[in-house]
């Protein structure tokens, strides 16, 4: 079965400040997906990337995906309080079946 | 424990027919929901509830209904199943705003 690594379980940075979350995965990445949870609201979809090498942007957020389609990398530029919450990746493996990381808990402090 | 466990599987549906989709949380979390993955869409709230006794309707409500008579467990019904509906279904759960914990998901085909 195909498991998401994502490091690091959770970052405490100072207000703009930026900061990377990491997703690996051990096979093939046909499909990564990052998410916020927010309490409350379930979770938020951000980006989806398919195509190795991609990258994608909305606002201060960015993610991309290696060459390779093993691992992504999502990049918050001058975090602000807002950007707190809970980033988690997920995947769809070949085999149709999708899988998520851990979780990264992120604290922005004022 | 076990987690948050999902059955069925797999399952085929023809258009019309019901079935419930079953969701087991051992972990005591109040909060659990449902979703569903589409290709290019990512995952998606259909319904969620915060206690037994309490549930809310998340993006996407339609033809589907939930019950919370009980801590653990959070059935999702399709009471008229449409094509539309195929699709991969996860149920989630978590301790207050703690990170959610999903179940294996149930590929659901609607003929």
């Amino acid at each position: 079965s195909q498991e998401l690594e994502q490091s690091p379980q959770s970052l405490i940075v100072q207000e703009g400040k930026n900061l990377t979350i990491n997703c690996t995965s051990s096979k093939t990445l046909y499909g990564l997906y990052w998410y916020k949870q927010k309490y409350g609201e379930g979770l938020i979809f951000l980006m989806m990337l398919q195509k190795g090498g991609e990258e994608k942007s909305h606002e201060k957020i960015t993610a991309k995906l290696d060459e390779k389609k093993q691992q992504s990398s999502l990049h918050i530029t001058a975090s602000q309080p807002s950007h707190a919450g809970i980033y988690l990746c997920g995947a769809d493996s070949n085999a149709g079946k999708s899988t998520f990381g851990d979780g990264t808990t992120l604290t922005v402090k004022p | 424990n076990a987690g948050v466990t999902q059955t069925p599987k797999f399952h085929i549906l023809k258009t019309g027919q019901s079935m419930t989709l079953q969701c087991a949380q051992d972990m005591n979390h109040g909060y659990l929901s449902w979703y569903r993955q589409d290709p290019g869409m990512g995952l998606r709230r259909i319904h969620y509830s915060v206690a037994a006794g309490i549930t809310d309707k998340g993006e996407v409500p339609d033809g589907y209904n939930v019950s919370r008579s009980n801590t653990e467990d959070f059935p999702l019904r399709l009471e008229s199943a449409a094509p539309s509906q195929t699709s991969v279904y996860f149920c989630a759960s978590s301790y207050g705003d703690e990170k959610l914990f999903f179940g294996s998901g149930t590929q659901l085909s609607v003929l």
